[in-house]
């Protein structure tokens, strides 16, 4: 199976911080990745998909870049409704993996 | 508005059964695929099994090597989860989440989740 590495796990950031996230795929998955984002007791979101498009309503400041094997998600300018954990997947073909997640914390 | 609902999560004791429900309101069901997504406490996210828009096709995770099927009510607006077997590990948050029109493993609607707790 791919494995979905992300990096940090964790990270402590300012509000107005510019914010990059990586994942890493152990095979090449072209694009077919996406980004959700997760709030303490409330279920993920998607916010990006095939790598580098937005979903419908969430903020510009969110951007995703990557092809085959590297990703990144990338906040431009952290706000207080950003501090949450973030997780790749990949949606190349089954079985689906997530990767394990990176916790964006207030400093 | 788009929405989807889960139930049916409780306490059950291990090799216990369960079955869990997704009612899914607002878009047409049985043109989407579905999958369930499940989260341990304080753990991350993990992927369960998907099902084809009209049942047809069915997708699991390797370890849960045969114990969980996915089936599906087009009919009824609502997707299942039938969990047997069931051991200590499968505690967890249980997600209902509706795959994407244009690519079926990406996740673009998730509900609530309902709580299956494993304990004797």
């Amino acid at each position: 199976d791919i494995q979905m590495t992300q990096s940090p796990s964790s990270l402590s950031a300012s509000v107005g911080d510019r914010v990059t996230i990586t994942c890493r795929a152990s095979q090449n998955i072209n694009n077919y990745l996406n980004w959700y984002q997760q709030k303490p007791g409330k279920a993920p979101k998607l916010l990006m998909y095939a790598a580098s498009s937005l979903q419908s309503g969430v903020p510009s400041r969110f951007s995703g870049s990557g092809s085959g094997t590297d990703f990144t998600l990338t906040i431009s300018s952290l706000q207080p409704e950003d501090f949450a954990t973030y997780y790749c997947q990949r949606s190349y073909a089954t079985p689906v993996t997530f990767g394990g997640g990176t916790k964006v914390e207030i400093k | 508005q788009v929405q989807l609902v889960e139930s049916g999560g409780g306490v059950v004791q291990p090799g216990g059964s369960l079955r869990l429900s997704c009612a899914a309101s607002g878009f047409t069901f049985s043109n989407h695929a579905m999958h369930w997504v499940r989260q341990a406490p304080g753990k991350g996210l993990e992927w369960v099994a998907v099902i084809s828009s009209d049942g047809s096709n069915k997708y699991y995770a390797d370890s849960l090597k045969g114990r969980f099927t996915i089936p599906r009510d087009n009919s009824k607006n609502t997707l299942y989860l039938q969990m047997d077997s069931l051991r200590p590990d499968d505690t967890a948050v249980y997600y209902c989440a509706r795959g994407g029109i244009n690519s079926w493993l990406r996740m673009d609607v998730w509900g609530q989740g309902t709580t299956v707790t494993v304990s004797s």
